[in-house]
């Protein structure tokens, strides 16, 4: 496609709801990156994926953060059991490849009431 | 480890103007950076990169930045500012070993009239 695309583009979920949000990078982009921006914050990493290989997810705040990629392409962030402090923007960003620069999609705004 | 500092988190200009969003990092090494510029429920969009090849950055929309190692800087500028440049900028480092970006706090840019 012509950019990252995200869905849904915002999900309101029930405390204790999972969620899944879904990102379909650029056709052919290898790295896809997930972050979380909370309100008047910048993005902070949450997880990274070279083709399905998720090799660094350092940044995902808790067991209830999961993310997978199995084929590659599209990827999807799953939030088990929300919680408030889960509420902020998440932002799917691709790269073809290591040099090149990150493309970002409009994000999904979750929140949790 | 990576970091980057927005020095203001909100910068107030009049029309015409110049724009002078300040940026320091702290690496080890000699850093790629970058600037974001995310306006109101849009996604990030690429302004200007910096990799080694020049001090003196250009981007786009008239923006420009310069690295200077000497004052761990890399601040944005434009000479005369646009009403539609009102956005919030993060200025943005590489994180070398997966390529994963560390982003500063950000900073709301305002253009008065």
């Amino acid at each position: 496609g012509a950019g990252v695309s995200q869905s849904p583009r915002y999900k309101v979920a029930k405390r204790g709801q999972d969620v899944a949000l879904r990102c379909d990078p650029i056709s052919g982009h290898v790295s896809l990156f997930w972050y979380q921006q909370a309100l008047g914050q910048g993005p902070e990493f949450l997880t990274y994926f070279q083709n399905e290989a998720q090799l660094d997810k350092s940044g995902l705040p808790s067991d209830r953060f999961f993310a997978e990629r199995p084929e590659g392409s599209v990827s999807t962030l799953k939030i088990q059991r929300t919680q408030q402090e889960d509420s902020a923007v998440y932002l799917c960003a691709s790269r073809q490849g290591v040099n090149s620069p990150l493309h970002f999609g409009n994000g999904t705004r979750l929140t949790v009431t | 480890a990576q970091s980057v500092t927005q020095l203001d988190s909100h910068v107030s200009v009049s029309e015409g103007t110049p724009v002078l969003l300040r940026c320091n990092y702290s690496s080890s090494y000699s850093p790629s950076l970058f600037w974001y510029v995310q306006h109101p429920n849009k996604g990030l969009q690429l302004l200007l990169k910096y990799t080694s090849a020049a001090t003196l950055v250009k981007g786009i929309n008239g923006f420009e930045a310069e690295f200077k190692k000497s004052e761990t800087s890399f601040h944005l500028t434009k000479p005369s500012a646009h009403m539609s440049d009102a956005a919030e900028y993060f200025c943005v480092a590489f994180s070398g070993n997966t390529g994963k970006l560390i982003f500063g706090q950000g900073t709301t840019l305002q253009v008065k009239p």
